[in-house]
């Protein structure tokens, strides 16, 4: 238990499909992250949102839009992806905006059919 | 560009200790983190270095030469439960992290 919990933990979807993946964190931490991870690449930071606001885009496609409704919830609404979309999606956070020590919850496995 | 390279895959065998090499070149130093994550589950927090030298956490250890740009992480008194993957990332002077594609550790009986 990292106090980070996402949902759902595997998605297959098509490449019309719309869908959201959920974070939420129980540790009143400030910040938190989307990060795609693919297999032997490193972590690719997506988006990061301090105090509920987004401080970080890594020219992320806009089929990927996230939301952070508040500093416990992150999400991240899929619409219309590619097949080289599939990854696990990791959401993370941390008490400052500027990375530090940073608790990752068990990630979403998404599949792109 | 900013880099950071360690093994893809490593291989040792229980009870013996096994080190795994990080180099980096980044814009910047704010830090080193190991993590440690296991298939199918969340990375976690193993060390943090920021000056020279090494940490010292129980089974692990963790060493920094920021003038080399190189740290690595000691594994001792091997168990099958350290399978797993350990990524290497430093915080460069934008407070960025960068990570490298991780060590996949293989411990054999």
């Amino acid at each position: 238990e990292t106090g980070v919990t996402q949902t759902p933990r595997h998605l297959v979807m098509g490449m019309t499909n719309k869908k959201s993946l959920k974070c939420e964190q129980h540790l009143g931490h400030n910040a938190m992250y989307w990060y795609k991870q693919s297999a032997k690449k490193p972590l690719e930071l997506m988006f990061v949102y301090n105090f509920k606001e987004q401080t970080e885009n890594n020219s992320v496609p806009s089929r990927f839009s996230p939301e952070c409704p508040n500093s416990s919830h992150l999400f991240l609404h899929l619409h219309t992806l590619q097949p080289e979309d599939s990854a696990l999606y990791l959401c993370a956070s941390s008490q400052g905006g500027d990375a530090g020590e940073l608790f990752f919850g068990e990630g979403s496995r998404l599949t792109v059919l | 560009g900013q880099n950071i390279d360690q093994p893809t895959e490593m291989t040792a065998t229980e009870g013996a200790i096994v080190q795994i090499n990080c180099t980096y070149q980044t814009s910047g130093f704010n830090g080193l983190f190991w993590y440690q994550q296991h298939a199918g589950e969340a990375p976690t927090f193993l060390s943090y270095n920021v000056l020279d030298g090494l940490e010292e956490k129980g089974r692990f250890s963790s060493f920094l030469s920021r003038s080399k740009g190189y740290s690595y992480l000691l594994l001792k008194e091997l168990q099958m439960k350290d399978s797993a993957s350990y990524l290497c990332a430093v915080l460069d002077s934008n407070y960025q992290l960068i990570w490298g594609a991780g060590t996949k550790l293989i411990i054999k009986p």
